[in-house]
Order: structure tokens, then sequence, then C-alpha cells
């Protein structure tokens, strides 16, 4: 069964600090992965995707993540947090060949001075 | 940019009452799907269809039921609503499987509250 894991419901940094979000998968076919940002009262906006091409993938916002076929993981990292980064962040995965997205359960950003 | 639409955005409406929440896409997809979100959690998938006359049960059981009539159109609707209904719900599209573009687009969300 596919599924998705977002370890830390809650990730507080400060300004200015690495942002780390993990992300770990199961699928029994290569999947695409990707990553989604809410803020409050929104809808789900995009960050970034990998569809089987470089496993580094760059997103908009200066975010990033690394697809890890050995560890099964796409961790979302920003080098350098700013205020404006907090937000509700999902992992989701979508097995090759099937039209669904199955989401973690999401990761709080808090972002403090 | 995303052409996925949600009206209203905002809903407050007393128990026992019929609504029908609205969803439209521009981008002629044949894939939409609707998400249930209570605050703070996670997206649990209550329908999806996969093109016109094409619906089916989601992940999460729900009450609500909804409609493909048209291909841009993908409205849902709960005849009876109910505090327990009190969620934010999010419309979403996407191509179909095997296309480059595999991700999925969202609407702003409509969330209800029932009184």
């Amino acid at each position: 069964a596919q599924s998705v894991t977002q370890l830390g419901s809650h990730v507080s940094v400060s300004e200015g600090a690495l942002v780390l979000l993990r992300c770990n998968y199961s699928s029994s076919v290569p999947p695409y992965l990707f990553w989604y940002v809410q803020y409050p009262n929104q809808g789900l906006q995009l960050l970034l995707k990998y569809t089987s091409a470089a496993t580094l993938v760059k997103g908009i916002n200066g975010f990033e993540a690394e697809f890890k076929k050995s560890e099964t993981s796409f961790h979302l990292t920003k080098p350098s947090a700013h205020m404006s980064d907090a937000a509700e962040y999902f992992c989701a995965v979508r097995p090759g060949g099937y039209n669904k997205l199955i989401f973690g359960a999401g990761t709080r950003l808090a972002v403090h001075p | 940019e995303a052409d996925i639409y949600q009206t209203p955005r905002y809903l407050v409406i007393g128990t026992g009452k019929k609504i029908t929440l609205e969803c439209s896409q521009t981008m002629g997809h044949d894939k939409m799907y609707w998400y249930q979100q209570d605050p703070g959690m996670e997206l649990h998938l209550i329908h999806y269809s996969y093109g016109v006359n094409s619906t089916e049960k989601g992940d999460l059981s729900s009450e609500s039921t909804v409609s493909r009539i048209r291909t841009e159109h993908f409205p849902l609707t709960l005849e009876s609503a109910r505090p327990s209904h009190t969620s934010q719900y999010l419309c979403a599209s996407s191509e179909p499987a095997g296309t480059s573009n595999t991700e999925a687009f969202f609407g702003q969300g409509t969330r209800l509250t029932v009184v």
C-alpha cells in the first residue's frame, strides 16, 4: 500500500536558520513526489515536484528537495528561513500510473525572530 | 497559474439545510477531486472523478454526494447539513496519469460551518 509519513507535526526555527521538513514514502511502483504549502484559509500551492528526472529538485521560494530512493525519502529544505515561510507543508505521493495523490499529515512550520 | 475556483469561500448554515459547494476548472482536466480537511489536520479524499459521468467514493466515508455532468464542473452536495460536517472542503484537478504534468491543482477551499 502507498503511504506518506511526515516526521514532526510541528517544526519551529529561527529566522535565517535552516529549514528541514522530513518526508518518507512507501510505494510499490516508482512514484511522483510533491511538496505543497498551505497558508491559513487557503488552498494548497505546489512548491516542487519530483518526476524521475533530477533527484535534486528546486522549487519556488528557495525551497528544494532531494529524492533518495534507498532511503525512500523526499525531505524539503531551505537554507535560510523567512518569516513568510510560516505555513503548513504537505508531502504527497502519486504512484506511477495512478491518478490519486496520497498526502502526509502535514508539518506546521513556525518561524520566530 | 491554476484556474480552479471554489464558491463560496465561507459558508455558515443551519442544521438540516441542503447545500452545494461549487468547483469549476478551466484547464480541461479530466480528473477532479474533493478533499475534506479539519483545521490543522491532514487532507482526506472523499470523492473523485475520472471524467464526465464518472464519480467514485474516496478513502474517507462522507455523507456528501457529487456529480460530473460537465468536464469543468464538479459540485459537492450535502442534502442535510449537520454540525459534524463543519470542515474545510478543497477541490482539485489534474491531468491523466502518464502525462508530463503530474501534480494536482487546488482551489482556495470552502470553509463550511454548520450551526
